[in-house]
């Protein structure tokens, strides 16, 4: 149980173009979803953290803007990156709690997003 | 701001040895969770161990276990005879009691010689 998928696990796009991320929770309600950001050898950033029907709350020096995060349902929550440039080419990784689970959070496989 | 440190950025041990990665953490806070996490080559993390702060007693998984010394701010993990498998990147994190956020130090990569 407790398994967390991600979609795609890797995208490449033009620069300038947006590119969205699904994180979706298979079998259990994730009440509350993370997104990090982690760039290679470096440790994970938390970037927002997005509770289901509600606006993300996005970590100070992330541009909310940008970074767009919509937890529309207990299984899915969407990153999406608007106009994308090559530094934000990184590994993007999703993890999700649930109510029943509130000490531990269940981490995706991770995207790796690379912009040219 | 609570801070996590890993002051070590690579560690090797021998398989079948016994390994202990360092942390240590700043809170002024007095209830907390702290983590072990691990990060082999497929960037899939996973949960390695758990400790709550009002707990003396340190957690164990089975070859994993940690020695927690909260006066000292220190939460170090010991990995009993190692596995090929167990080379990773390790993370230690931690998170208030009733907080979200999950702070992780730098990491420590962890080689495992046959």
């Amino acid at each position: 149980g407790a398994v967390v998928s991600q979609h795609p696990s890797w995208v490449i796009c033009k620069s300038g173009t947006s590119v969205k991320i699904e994180c979706r929770s298979l079998d259990f309600q994730a009440t509350t979803m993370f997104w990090y950001r982690q760039f290679p050898k470096q440790s994970l950033m938390l970037m927002a953290t997005s509770n289901e029907g509600s606006k993300a709350t996005y970590e100070q020096g992330v541009e909310k803007d940008k970074f767009l995060i919509n937890h529309a349902s207990l299984t899915l929550s969407t990153l999406t990156v608007t106009s994308a440039h090559p530094e934000d080419s990184s590994f993007y990784i999703c993890s999700a709690r649930s109510y029943r689970s509130y000490n531990e959070q269940f981490f995706g496989p991770g995207t790796r997003l690379t912009v040219l | 701001a609570q801070t996590v440190t890993q002051s070590q950025p690579e560690m090797s041990v021998q398989e079948a040895e016994t390994v202990t990665l360092s942390c240590t953490y700043d809170t002024s806070e007095s209830d907390y969770y702290l983590f072990w996490y691990k990060q082999p080559p497929s960037r899939q993390m996973i949960l390695v161990i758990r400790q709550e702060a009002y707990k003396q007693q340190n957690a164990t998984e089975n070859r994993f276990s940690v020695n927690f010394q909260k006066a000292a701010k220190s939460f170090s993990l010991k990995i009993s005879d190692s596995q090929l498998g167990d080379a990773a990147m390790y993370f230690c994190a931690y998170r208030r009691e009733y907080g979200n956020k999950l702070v992780f130090g730098a990491g420590t990569i962890l080689r495992v010689k046959s």
